[in-house]
């Protein structure tokens, strides 16, 4: 059972360049979550998706878009990468029952913008 | 907006040491709160879910409390041990139809042999 997979683990990119991260969950899960985690800051939620075909922006979403055409996909865009967005991104995911259910995260995405 | 505050941000033990880890909360009208531990280089992974309506949960020699009068939340653990050794987040899930979760910045424990 592999969970919440992130791909890539790693990337360097340079300024103005664009990429897309990818992650896949295998639970079923409706909800799907984008953070960012950076030192002295904490996790930050980038964008989130209720279910198929669904978006929302969270906290920070300025310089990212996202897109859910399948359940079990949820990929976040970086347009034009600026060096501010260089973190550690995390994708999460929990099933429809928001009481009880926890979230489950991939290992994340290493982004250096140079 | 709701705040999550984990002090202190690092804790050295030694092996063995029961110990408590605290979390608190500004806005107690909360879905449930969560404990996570992230291991470096690795994402989270949820280690207890305590609901609105429960006081505590345990798991093996986890135990978390919540009040939620005080927006506080503990995290015991017994018998540590150098395995245990991460970082300890804990994150509150607010009513709405997101859900979204409002993290801690999270205890960084380091157990000595």
């Amino acid at each position: 059972n592999a969970g919440v997979t992130q791909t890539p683990k790693f990337r360097v990119l340079k300024t103005g360049q664009s990429m897309t991260l990818l992650c896949a969950q295998d639970m079923n899960h409706e909800y799907m979550y984008w953070y960012r985690q950076d030192p002295g800051m904490g996790l930050r939620l980038i964008h989130y998706s209720v279910g198929e075909g669904t978006t929302a922006k969270g906290e920070v979403p300025d310089g990212y878009n996202v897109s859910r055409l399948k359940k079990q996909n949820f990929l976040l865009g970086l347009e034009s990468a600026a060096p501010s967005q260089t973190s550690v991104y995390f994708c999460a995911s929990s099933s429809d029952r928001p009481s009880i259910s926890p979230l489950h995260f991939g290992n994340g995405t290493r982004l250096t913008v140079t | 907006k709701q705040e999550v505050t984990q002090i202190p941000a690092a804790l050295s033990v030694p092996e063995g040491e029961n110990l408590v880890l605290n979390c608190s909360f500004t806005d107690s009208a909360i879905y449930n709160l969560q404990w996570f531990r992230q291991d470096p280089g690795k994402g989270l992974t949820s280690l207890l879910l305590i609901q609105s309506s429960q006081r505590e949960q345990t798991s093996g020699r986890l135990n978390a409390s919540l009040d939620k009068s005080s927006g506080r939340s503990t995290l015991y653990i017994a018998a540590s041990q150098p395995g245990d050794s991460a970082t300890y987040l804990c994150a509150v899930k607010n009513p709405g139809a997101n859900s979204k979760l409002t993290f801690g910045k999270g205890i960084t424990l380091s157990v000595r042999p």
